[in-house]
């Protein structure tokens, strides 16, 4: 069974510069997260879908993060303009539904603003 | 929201050593999950244990939910152990939060 896939692995941008990733779950999962993960913090939520609907958005900073999950399936993760402190891992994960179902965490985009 | 507090924060070893992790939340949870995070940033899924004793090889884990903690026990501990250990857990149908972490190290 295919794991869930992020991609890029790696991006460097400039300050106020704009950055998207992307993310594809297991088959069939219905719920999706987005996690940062700020350099020696555990990861924190930003957004959580169920399906195409957003069910978690209260740490997202929608002034310049942006999220969504169109057909239910793949999502992207987007930071306009980016900022200094957005220098993080962005983890994306999936789970059958949002209830007590376990979540897989894709690798990882390790992003470095400069 | 739910609180999460993994002790100790940093935990160095000896190969071959065994050693315990905790996991205390604030309130009820339905899911509870272990992680090791690898030198390259993945989450590598432990344990999935809301509740009970599970083993797999060297490790094992047990969480009593009544008394909101989750311990994580590494047995003959090699190097390949070392990382950070996550533990996370969700209330209800509320978002799945994690502690801080405890970083092993283990040396040969």
């Amino acid at each position: 069974e295919a794991g869930v896939a992020q991609s890029p692995r790696y991006k460097i941008i400039e300050k106020r510069q704009s950055v998207a990733f992307w993310c594809n779950p297991i088959s069939g999962h219905a719920t999706l997260y987005w996690y940062q993960q700020i350099l020696g913090q555990g990861p924190k939520l930003l957004i959580q879908f169920q399906n195409n609907g957003v069910v978690d958005d209260s740490q997202l900073p929608k002034d310049r993060f942006s999220a969504e999950r169109l057909k239910g399936v793949d999502s992207t993760l987007k930071i306009q303009p980016a900022k200094l402190e957005d220098s993080a891992v962005y983890l994306c994960a999936s789970s059958l539904d949002s209830g007590n179902t376990e979540a897989f965490f894709g690798q990882g985009t390790r992003l470095t603003v400069v | 929201g739910i609180q999460v507090e993994q002790s100790p924060p940093d935990l160095i070893l000896q190969e071959g050593a065994n050693s315990t992790l905790r996991c205390n939340f604030s309130d009820s949870v339905n899911n509870l999950q272990w992680f090791h995070q690898n030198p390259w940033g993945q989450l590598i899924n432990l344990f999935y244990i809301p509740s009970g004793t599970k083993q797999n090889g060297r490790l094992s884990a047990t969480t009593v939910a009544t008394e909101r903690y989750s311990l994580l026990y590494i047995s003959s501990s090699q190097t390949t152990d070392s990382g950070v250990y996550f533990c996370a857990v969700k209330a209800s149908y509320g978002k799945l939060t994690f502690g801080q972490g405890t970083i092993l190290t283990v040396h040969p």
